[in-house]
């Protein structure tokens, strides 16, 4: 268990709206990732952070935004949410030896 | 940049039999090596890892050898489950940074 929790695990918002996804960690670890997963595209990198208020782009960042005060929590947030992403999303965690750990994934539903 | 390539296609074999699912890399430097698995409606499970070349990952029956030769990391399992049937990703690690293959979904029938 690498002790990640996302929240909410699911969700369903309108096409406009601001959603704003949790991603909380116990484990003290300095990188945290955010991915989407989609069929046929497999996952791919949003943003990333490699320390609080550090935070730099993956593949596809353009419509989303990130946030890292605490070590322990960061923040994805889709500023005016549209049916392109609508995907399941899964944060991260860097742990020992490289490996990576993921949550269990928030499913947003954009209608 | 850094990226990994499994086999097109899902699998689909009956309980029992051999799984092989290929994967192949490209990397600068000595990433390290990964299989995730994915079960309907849960997020990614580390299955199994290898840090440094002829390293051998294993768990729950499955292996994996890490070929530094061939940039190769195939998943094998000599007899496959029904409880098997799940999505595989292979994954490379190297900087912080995870590069995913497209992930193979295993079928396996009773």
């Amino acid at each position: 268990d690498a002790g990640i929790t996302q929240s909410p695990r699911h969700k369903v918002t309108e096409t406009g709206t601001p959603v704003t996804l949790r991603c909380h960690q116990t484990e003290n670890h300095r990188y945290m990732y955010w991915y989407r997963q989609d069929p046929g595209h497999g996952l791919r990198l949003i943003h990333y952070s490699y320390g609080v208020k550090d935070t730099d782009k993956g593949e596809v960042s353009d419509g989303y935004s990130v946030s890292r005060s605490k070590t322990e929590d960061f923040l994805l947030t889709l500023e005016s949410a549209t049916s392109s992403q609508t995907s399941v999303y899964f944060c991260a965690i860097s742990g020992q030896g490289n490996t990576i750990y993921f949550g269990e994934g928030s499913w947003l539903t954009v209608v | 940049g850094d990226s990994v390539t499994q086999m097109e296609g899902p699998v689909t074999l009956s309980e029992e039999a051999c799984l092989t699912i290929n994967c192949t890399y490209t990397a600068t430097g000595y990433p390290s090596l990964f299989w995730y698995v994915q079960y309907p409606g849960e997020g990614l499970q580390l299955l199994l890892k290898a840090t440094k070349a002829d390293d051998k990952g294993s768990n729950k029956g499955f292996e994996a050898t890490y070929r530094k030769e061939t940039t190769s990391f195939h998943l094998e399992k000599g007899s496959v489950q029904v409880s098997d049937s799940a999505v595989y990703f292979c994954a490379l690690s190297g900087n912080n940074r995870l590069a995913f293959g497209k992930g193979n979904q295993v079928v396996v029938i009773p």
